[in-house]
């Protein structure tokens, strides 16, 4: 069964500097979208990407996040300038397609910022 | 605006027994309804959703849902709990309208003991 990958599975960054997160999709999946959990607990949604543009961004999308479909098989997510707080695990997932559609999520990379 | 309550944190419930984890939600329009379910340093695993008919959906693993709209419950069950349903459970909703953005609720931590 197709799966989402990403990498790496951990990565540990100095506070204030740039982190990319990357993710594959699904090859056929349409939509993609960025997600975190800190410790094990409420699922945030961060971000949702159709048609190479942002489709719809939480309020935790501030303007040092970005997105970014640079070919035809990568996803990615970045930090400008990290913070403690954004210390989490951060998920990516894509779907086929339409709002009825369940998403498929990758197992994640732990973000530790010292 | 969209939300999700999952009311439980944990449930605890014996082997052969049983099990419910609830959920209710608030949303524009008609209700998008899905269940996920995460293992330790695992991404969130898709187990069954709710579109429109039939207010008992199946899914995964023996897992089913009864969507009840006047109560605007979505409560996962299963008739017989094993050690290895233990997990994380998070109920998700998504609206018929606006963005594809996913609200989950804070997960319940399901306890199944031998």
């Amino acid at each position: 069964e197709p799966e989402v990958t990403q990498t790496p599975s951990h990565q540990v960054t100095q506070m204030g500097q740039e982190v990319i997160l990357r993710c594959v999709p699904i090859s056929n999946h349409l939509y993609f979208y960025w997600y975190r959990q800190i410790l094990g607990q409420k699922v945030e949604f961060l971000v949702s990407f159709y048609n190479n543009e942002i489709s719809e961004k939480s309020e935790i999308f501030d303007d040092q996040f970005s997105v970014e479909r640079p070919d035809g098989s990568n996803f990615t997510l970045k930090i400008r300038s990290t913070k403690l707080e954004d210390s989490a695990m951060y998920f990516c997932a894509s779907s086929e397609g339409g709002r009825y559609q369940p998403q498929h999520f990758g197992d994640g990379t732990r973000l530790s910022i010292l | 605006a969209q939300s999700v309550a999952q009311p439980e944190d944990q449930v605890n419930v014996a082997e052969g027994n049983p099990l419910t984890v609830k959920c209710t939600y608030s949303v524009s329009g008609n209700p998008y309804l899905f269940w996920y379910v995460q293992y330790p340093n695992r991404g969130l695993q898709f187990l069954l959703k709710y579109i429109t008919g039939d207010n008992l959906v199946k899914g995964s693993y023996g897992f089913e849902a009864e969507f009840n709209k006047s109560q605007t419950s979505f409560h996962l069950k299963k008739p017989s709990a094993l050690v290895s349903d233990s997990a994380l459970y998070f109920c998700a909703v998504r609206g018929d309208t606006g963005g594809f953005k996913t609200i989950f609720g804070a997960g319940t931590r399901l306890f199944v003991k031998a």
